[in-house]
């Protein structure tokens, strides 16, 4: 796609659900990233992709966040036993191999009740 | 792992006048310093970028300086116009992460 892809656009969910979000990055990009904003803050890194793998997920607040890439290119981040401090844009970025611009997704608001 | 710092928090300028926002980062491996522009419930988009081996760079009415002896940064917007309006961001690399700054809100006044 011309790109990053994120669905859906806004979720609300009750506490202790179960959510998945999605990113389509753009094609034959290499490397994927998740960020969290929450209201009046910068972007704050939680994972990042090369390829298949997970090489830095320092970012990950707790075990209830999981992201994967299987195949290389769509990410899906998990998030298990939702909080309401989980409340939050949820952004992808991608970013080819001889590029370091890093082009955002809209984003998926998240709404934990 | 990297700090990023980032002054003021928000600024109102009259339109036509110059706006400045800075940026302080804390690792001096870092290499990469772009500047986002985030209006309301849109995506941060990429506006400028500079590298570490270059001291200035322009494009059009929107300069950003680097100091890497200081560590820091600054975004200069010339002629503000009401679409300037919007939250900036800072961000610092020196590998593959970029780490962000709070962001500034800029209100420019018609």
């Amino acid at each position: 796609g011309a790109g990053v892809s994120q669905t859906p656009s806004n979720k609300v969910t009750e506490k202790g659900k179960y959510v998945e979000l999605r990113c389509d990055p753009i094609s034959g990009h290499t490397a994927l990233y998740w960020y969290r904003q929450s209201l009046g803050q910068g972007p704050e890194f939680l994972i990042y992709f090369q390829g298949t793998g997970a090489a830095d997920d320092s970012g990950l607040p707790n075990d209830r966040f999981f992201a994967v890439r299987p195949e290389g290119s769509v990410s899906t981040l998990k998030i298990q036993r939702t909080e309401r401090g989980d409340s939050a844009v949820y952004l992808c970025a991608s970013i080819g191999i001889y590029l370091e611009k890093l082009f955002f997704g809209s984003g998926t608001q998240l709404s934990v009740l | 792992g990297e700090n990023v710092e980032q002054h003021p928090s928000t600024l109102s300028v009259q339109e036509g006048d110059s706006a400045v926002i800075k940026c302080t980062y804390s690792d001096s491996a870092s290499n990469y310093f772009p500047w986002y522009k985030q209006e309301l419930g849109k995506r941060p988009q990429l506006i400028i970028d500079i590298r570490s081996n270059v001291g200035e760079k322009k494009d059009q009415r929107i300069a950003v300086t680097l100091n890497k002896t200081a560590k820091h940064f600054s975004l200069h917007i010339t002629e503000t116009q009401p679409e300037d309006s919007a939250v900036y961001f800072c961000a610092a690399s020196g590998s593959y992460q970029l780490t962000f700054g709070k962001g500034t809100k800029l209100s420019v006044i018609p």
